[in-house]
């Protein structure tokens, strides 16, 4: 059965620095990986996603991942954060199989500090 | 385009009630999917609908139930609630051959 691991619950990081978000994955087939953020009192949001392709993606607004399969990894950086990057992020994964549903990892709680 | 749409976005509800809460998918999906989120428990999938068929089903009890409408609409319903019903229920909604899912802002029920 898949599973996903976010090492850090909680990551505080002063505005302008660099911050990497930590995501493990475990499946033992071929998957499509997803960083989802949320805003307090709303749903999540789509930051970016790996199908297939190059293992690293970019989102618009500075965020992005590489996807190591050999270490089953997604980390999710920034190399600088803003004030408004506050939020918690979500790291989740789907079977290659398809019609499979998100299983999300516990989430990690950035909080950027000025 | 507009979003995914939920109502209520806030509920509250006493122990023994049932609840029912609406999801509306993005025009164009017809895959919406439920997720139950608590602090403790995280994100937990609920059960996926398609055609009006649930295609998956979470590890919930049956007092957890769902359907689709034709137009793609999806209910989900909780009989006899108990407190540890309290959540935020997500729906989310995606297209045919598309793994990505988009979702909708909650609907917050309390349990008291």
């Amino acid at each position: 059965a898949q599973s996903v691991t976010q090492l850090d619950s909680q990551v505080p990081v002063f505005e302008e620095a660099p911050v990497e978000l930590r995501c493990n994955y475990s499946s033992s087939v071929s998957v499509y990986l997803f960083w989802y953020v949320q805003y307090p009192n709303q749903g999540l949001q789509l930051l970016l996603k790996y199908l297939s392709g190059s293992t690293l993606v970019e989102s618009i607004n500075g965020f992005e991942a590489e996807f190591n399969k050999s270490q089953t990894s997604f980390h999710l950086r920034k190399p600088s954060v803003h004030i408004s990057d506050t939020a918690e992020y979500f790291c989740a994964v789907s079977e290659g199989s398809g019609n499979t549903p998100l299983v999300f990892g516990k989430g990690t709680r950035l909080s950027v500090i000025a | 385009k507009a979003g995914v749409t939920q109502t209520p976005r806030y509920l509250i509800k006493t122990r023994g009630q049932q609840v029912t809460l609406s999801c509306s998918p993005i025009s164009g999906h017809r895959s919406v999917s439920w997720y139950q989120q608590t602090p403790g428990q995280g994100l937990q999938f609920l059960f996926e609908y398609f055609s009006e068929t649930q295609r998956n089903k979470g590890n919930f009890p049956g007092r957890f139930s769902g359907r689709q409408f034709s137009n793609s609409r999806s209910e989900m319903n909780v009989s006899t609630l108990e407190l540890g019903d309290s959540a935020l229920y997500l729906c989310a909604s995606s297209l045919v051959g598309h793994y990505e899912q988009y979702f909708g802002p909650g609907t917050r029920l309390t349990v008291t």
